[in-house]
Parts: C-alpha cells; structure tokens; sequence
C-alpha cells in the first residue's frame, strides 16, 4: 500500500524569506503522480504544483517548487518570498497513474504559518 | 472558477436525521468522484470511491448502510447520511478529476454538525 509521510507537523516563516515543506512517500509503482495542496482556514483543498513521476524536471509554479528525488522517494516544496497568504495547511498527496480515475493518498499536513 | 461544486455548505440538524450532501462536476463528466472526512487538524481520510452507474467502493472500517453514495448521472454524485449522529458531525469534502491524467478537484466541503 502507499503511504505519504509528513513529518513536520507545524512550519513557520518570516514573510518574504523561504521555506521548504517535507513529504516522504512509499510506492512499489514506477509512474505516478506527487501533488502538493494548500489548505487554507476556508478549508478549500488548493492545488499548489503537481510532479509526474517520469519526468525529472522539477515542477515550478512561481514562487512555489519542488524538489522530487525519485530514488529516494522524497517530494519538497519549497516556498520563496512567503506571504501572508500562505499561511495554511500544507498536504502532499500521490496518486497512482492509471486508465480510469485512482484515488489519492495525502500525508498528515504541514500547518505552514507566516509572521509579518 | 469551481470545477466542483459541492452543497450545501454547512448542515445543523437533529440527532437522528438524515443528511445528503451533493457533489457536482461542472462542465466535464467525472465517471469517479471520491468522498472524504476530515477531522479538526487532521488530514483527509478517504471513505468512498463513487463509481457512475455501479455500486460505490468503500475503505475499510466505513460503514455502507451509514453513509449511502449514489452516482446515478456522470455530474452528480450524493453521500447520504442515514440516522445521524453527533459522532458523525465532520466536514465532509468531495473531488472528481476530468479525466485519468487531471489532478483531482475538491468541492469547498460540508461541515456537518448533529446536535
């Protein structure tokens, strides 16, 4: 079974400095897809960036990255120049790739707060 | 704009009662939405894989007479909450992707609360 591991339950950063999120994950699968969401007070799921297994390139969406390191099953997001609105829940999920629909796995969250 | 539309958004109802809660894809066919529940600072814990036209699949320790998904049309799916309870109020939050390769979208979610 998949798993997603979070092991930072709580982050916090100064606004405009950067910081990076921790998401391990277990799969016996060789192509899938990594996602990170954010999750703010409203508690709508927002999808941040998303990594397909195959391609190395690290995915990048503005200020927020990932570094995906395949071999070792590790997928950070890094966030640059925070702001206040980033404060939020932070989940990484998986999700296998298949024909039909696949269900996805999310880690435990990361509560990701920003000071002014 | 939602891709996903879930309602109501929020539900107070008596113990006993039974909730249904809807979850629309707007603009695409979803042949699979997925509900989930999540507790106060906790993450998503998926209950059910709503499946258009056939019978849902539902993760273990999920009760099927509890929580009744139909997916009767390829836009809506509903969760019904038969004879709730307090320990049943959560937030409860729907997705559908538009097709195998497109990441999931989530509707804004329903908190539930029985009192």
């Amino acid at each position: 079974a998949q798993t997603v591991t979070q092991s930072q339950p709580e982050m916090s950063v100064q606004e405009a400095e950067t910081v990076t999120l921790s998401c391990t994950y277990d799969t016996s699968e060789s192509d899938y897809y990594l996602f990170w969401y954010k999750q703010p007070p409203s508690r709508q799921m927002i999808l941040v960036i998303r990594q397909e297994a195959y391609k190395q390139q690290n995915a990048t969406e503005n200020r927020f990255s990932v570094n995906f390191q395949k071999a070792a099953k590790s997928f950070s997001l890094k966030i640059s120049d925070s702001q206040l609105g980033d404060a939020a829940m932070y989940f990484c999920a998986y999700r296998v790739k298949e024909t039909s629909g696949s269900r996805l796995t999310f880690g435990e969250g990361t509560q990701l707060t920003v000071n002014p | 704009g939602a891709v996903v539309s879930q309602h109501p958004s929020r539900v107070i109802c008596k113990s006993g009662t039974s909730v249904k809660i809807e979850c629309r894809s707007l603009d695409f066919q979803a042949t699979t939405m997925f509900w989930y529940r999540q507790f106060p600072k906790q993450s998503l814990m998926l209950m059910a894989t709503s499946n258009e036209g056939s019978k849902a699949t539902y993760e273990q320790g999920v009760e099927k007479d509890k929580f009744l998904i139909n997916h009767a049309s390829l836009t809506l799916s509903t969760l019904t909450v038969t004879s709730a309870h307090p320990e049943d109020s959560s937030f409860y939050i729907c997705s559908a992707a538009y097709g195998p390769s497109k990441p999931q979208h989530f509707g804004d979610g329903t908190r539930l609360s029985i009192l």
